[in-house]
């Protein structure tokens, strides 16, 4: 158990809805991190927070978002959902003491877009 | 590019050595990892080794690196059936040190 913890841990919607994956980071870590892993992408990464303020984007869509709160918790929203979208979603989070951090993940979202 | 790249697959009998190799991008990469993910599971990550060195071991595992090549391996050694899994190896690029880029993947089967 890393000690980071994502809900739901499953989720299935249909094509143009909108979604919102809750992560919890370990305690202590100021930094949350968000991760696509599908079958044709792999695992990509999303995009990162860092005390409440965005901090680096990597593939993201525009229709998705993602924003962190005062207690350090994350959600990641996703919109005008298309079949594509189809993944699991992996939250990580980490102390952010600079180049020695590490990362720890959750145990993902899988979303299922129909 | 961005691509870190693994084989697919390993199967290895229980007991023996595995060899599980990745060719990562970055040359100026501060750190690299390699995660354990189970079926179902999420990622575990198993170790990292910091750009500065050649190897590392910690009990079954020992990372090599060979920064000339770009080459990381991770050797498990007396592989136990537990040990199937998909494993990655990620770098930390030196442009962005809190992104990740992972490699595809190598599904390791443990066979009695």
């Amino acid at each position: 158990d890393s000690g980071v913890t994502q809900t739901p841990k499953h989720l299935i919607t249909a094509t143009g809805q909108r979604v919102t994956l809750r992560c919890s980071p370990r305690s202590g870590d100021l930094s949350v991190y968000w991760y696509q892993q599908s079958l044709d992408q792999g695992l990509q990464f999303l995009i990162q927070y860092y005390n409440g303020e965005e901090r680096a984007k990597g593939n993201i869509l525009e229709r998705f978002s993602a924003q962190q709160f005062p207690d350090l918790h994350s959600e990641l929203n996703l919109s005008s959902l298309e079949l594509g979208d189809s993944a699991l979603y992996f939250c990580a989070s980490s102390v952010d003491r600079g180049k020695t951090d590490t990362q720890y993940f959750g145990p993902g979202t899988r979303l299922t877009v129909l | 590019g961005e691509d870190v790249e693994q084989s697919l697959f390993l199967s290895v009998r229980e007991g023996d050595s595995s060899v599980i190799n990745c060719t990562y991008t970055d040359s100026s990469s501060t750190y690299l990892y390699w995660y354990k993910q189970e079926p179902g599971a999420g990622l575990q990550l198993l170790t990292y080794i910091f750009s500065n060195m050649d190897m590392k071991q910690d009990q079954r595992l020992t990372v090599l690196l060979n920064k000339k090549d770009k080459h990381l391996s991770l050797r498990i050694a007396d592989t136990q059936t537990g040990d199937s899994a998909i494993y990655f190896c990620a770098e930390s690029p030196s442009y962005n040190t809190d992104k990740l880029i992972f490699g595809t993947g190598t599904r390791l089967q443990v066979f009695p």
